[in-house]
């Protein structure tokens, strides 16, 4: 099976900088997703690793560790309009081809 | 189209009724998902596409629940005889291929009554 496991709520000042962490436990690993979810609305993608090593694109930075099972991701000058929340994903391939597993999410407030 | 469509936004039924729920994915993505979101919960995935066959079933929860998709392009979510844990948000989203960024839909939210 699978686990994915990161914090359930986590909040933050504006401007400042925040991690967001997310472990997993699985089978057959081809990729890592980060999503932001505004409330009532659908995910959007944020960043993708497949190979150890951090992504960076703009703002935001995601970190992959195979070895370790484990992600983050860094959200810089935070601002009102991160409040969100933040859905890790594992990618992984079996007899059915790709599938994504999410975690529970974590909800980022974002403070004056 | 410019990204992936759903329909109907909300529905509201009575226990015990059918439901049909509709995706239309991004035009050219030949893999398309259905998820399932509870309130405060993450995705719970449902059923994969690629093309029209469905080569992953294992997340529909019970016989209730089926899906098809047509044409390599519009999928529709059925579920049978409704019950009130079938409440949530039905989110479908698609793909380039099985192997490219998901494009969420802006789900359908379900109430059963």
């Amino acid at each position: 099976g699978q686990n994915i496991d990161q914090p359930t709520e986590m909040t933050a000042t504006e401007g400042a900088i925040v991690q967001i962490n997310c472990t997993y436990q699985t089978s057959g690993f081809n990729g890592l997703f980060w999503y932001q979810q505004h409330a009532g609305e659908a995910p959007t993608f944020l960043s993708y690793n497949v190979l150890d090593g951090l992504e960076e694109k703009g703002r935001f930075s995601s970190f992959l560790s195979r070895s370790k099972g484990y992600s983050y991701l860094l959200l810089k000058e935070l601002q009102m309009k991160d409040s969100a929340s933040y859905l890790c994903a594992v990618r992984s391939v079996g007899n059915a081809g790709n599938m994504l597993t999410f975690g529970g999410g974590t909800r980022l407030m974002v403070k004056p | 189209g410019a990204g992936v469509s759903q329909s109907p936004s909300n529905k509201v039924t009575e226990k015990g009724k059918d439901v049909e729920l509709r995706c239309d994915p991004i035009s050219g993505h030949t893999a398309l998902y259905w998820y399932r979101q509870s309130l405060g919960q993450g995705l719970e995935f449902l059923i994969y596409f690629q093309g029209n066959s469905a080569p992953d079933k294992s997340g529909l929860p019970s016989d209730r629940f089926s899906a098809e998709r047509t044409g390599g392009s519009v999928s529709t979510l059925t579920i049978q005889r409704t019950q009130q844990e079938d409440s949530a948000v039905y989110l479908c989203a698609s793909s380039r291929d099985q192997y490219s960024e998901q494009f969420f839909g802006p789900g359908t939210r379900l109430t059963v009554l």
